[in-house]
């Protein structure tokens, strides 16, 4: 099973809103990602979790707020958004393959996320 | 630190001809390389991955991708395109803790 799902699928808020995605895998992958991705550009990366610890923060602003409860669960917590933040939100999970990096990088569905 | 750059924002074939996308990468130690394909509001599917095991690497769909070490390119390719390969599609590379993509090649697929 290499599959990781994403909660909710689409998300509109208002600025003064708080939501927060959700994502899970169940391959036992120690490092869990999150991405956002503008229409026609790569994904860009936000933060790297790696044995639930956070081991990449890509500057992100302090409106996003990622947290990882246990090793199979991502969350992102959203508050005081941008319209500039709309965007689609991957998850990914990888395994850690210690000096010689990461290993693939599976990818969830993502959440189409869109700031009134 | 690592890189891949994509040549050509957008390739256009027509069903049933050879598909080309080209990826260079930078780096001076073999990488883990792979290409991925994204449909329109999904998220990144893994199509291959080459782990220096085997140069000509056959991933799903029908692609496949060589790696050239004197040329530092992973270019994909299929015999023959079907309407359902229009797509994007995005080379990368891995990091020590990271993945880091090419800008991306839109396919399109012409009847």
């Amino acid at each position: 099973d290499t599959e990781v799902t994403q909660t909710p699928k689409h998300l509109v808020m208002g600025m003064t809103n708080k939501k927060s995605l959700k994502c899970e895998q169940h391959m036992g992958h120690r490092a869990m990602y999150w991405y956002k991705q503008k229409a026609k550009k790569p994904p860009e990366l936000m933060f790297v979790y790696s044995y639930e610890k956070l081991s990449i923060n890509e500057s992100v602003p302090s409106r996003f707020s990622p947290e990882c409860p246990n090793s199979s669960l991502l969350n992102l917590h959203l508050h005081a958004l941008q319209p500039e933040d709309s965007a689609l939100y991957l998850c990914a999970s990888s395994q850690v393959l210690g000096k010689a990096g990461v290993d693939t990088q599976y990818f969830g569905p993502g959440t189409r996320l869109t700031v009134l | 630190a690592q890189s891949v750059t994509q040549l050509g924002s957008h390739v256009s074939v027509s069903e049933g001809a050879l598909v080309l996308l080209r990826c260079n990468y930078s780096s001076s130690v073999p990488p883990y390389l792979f290409w991925y394909v994204q449909y329109p509001n999904q998220g990144l599917q893994l199509l291959l991955k080459y782990t220096s095991a085997a140069t000509l690497v056959k991933g799903i769909n029908g692609f496949e991708a060589e790696f050239k070490k004197s040329e530092t390119s992973f270019h994909l390719t299929k015999p023959s395109a079907h309407m359902s390969d229009a797509a994007e599609y995005f080379c990368a590379v891995t990091g020590d803790n990271d993945m880091r993509f090419g800008a991306g090649t839109r396919l399109t697929v012409k009847p």
